[in-house]
């Protein structure tokens, strides 16, 4: 069945260091969506890409979506304690209209 | 409309008994899902609905878990004779349908806590 695997798992980083998450599919997705979860809250959404080789930013974030649409990243420049949590990417395939969620990257953030 | 309600926040029962919860999505979603959440993993699904139909509920659901949306807008989530197991946080969310069939992005609710003792 289809599987959506992220990497690294963890990640501690300086505050303003970069931040990158990837996300890999093991089939070609029709769609792809990024969520962050607080600790303690639920996951609230960020952004979706669509179409192939898609770019999107907000801010100091940004996303992208792999040519082949299998693959997925986001990027947080200059990071900020306020982007402690955990990162999850989700994407659905073909016709099934439900969302694999990856296991989710969890960044901390050193002051 | 303040966005997808869960209740109870939180709740604690005796092996064996059976629960319900309860999910009131954004008013203008047609789509609602129900998932389950576990300490450090990601949210497991376990079933969606489009307006009143449930059109996919996970095969790791055993028959003790059932789900209704009767009128298309709230939705009850059943677990009978709970088990230790079934201790998670159960998070409803809802969207709507855009072109496709895809989604638009998941608000979700605040989630309801189990803790089977």
């Amino acid at each position: 069945g289809q599987q959506v695997m992220q990497i690294p798992q963890y990640q501690h980083v300086q505050e303003g260091e970069d931040f990158t998450t990837y996300c890999n599919s093991s089939t070609t997705l029709s769609n792809i969506q990024w969520y962050k979860q607080r600790p303690g809250g639920h996951p609230v959404f960020l952004i979706q890409l669509v179409k192939s080789g898609e770019v999107k930013k907000q801010k100091r974030l940004t996303f992208q979506f792999g040519e082949a649409k299998k693959n997925s990243s986001l990027h947080i420049t200059a990071t900020q304690t306020t982007d402690v949590g955990t990162y999850f990417c989700a994407g659905s395939a073909g016709n099934n209209r439900k969302l694999i969620w990856g296991l989710g990257t969890s960044l901390a953030v050193n002051p | 409309d303040t966005g997808v309600s869960q209740d109870p926040r939180h709740k604690i029962t005796k092996r064996g008994q059976n629960v319900t919860f309860r999910c009131d999505p954004i008013s203008e979603h047609n789509r609602l899902y129900w998932y389950r959440q576990t300490l450090g993993q990601g949210p497991e699904f376990l079933t969606y609905f489009q307006n009143e139909a449930q059109l996919e509920k996970s095969r790791l659901l055993s028959d003790r878990f059932s789900a209704e949306r009767p009128k298309g807008s709230f939705s009850t989530l059943e677990i009978q004779r709970t088990e230790q197991g079934d201790s998670a946080m159960y998070l409803c969310a809802s969207s709507l349908a855009g072109g496709g069939g895809i989604s638009h992005g998941y608000t979700f609710g605040s989630g309801t806590r189990l803790t089977v003792v």
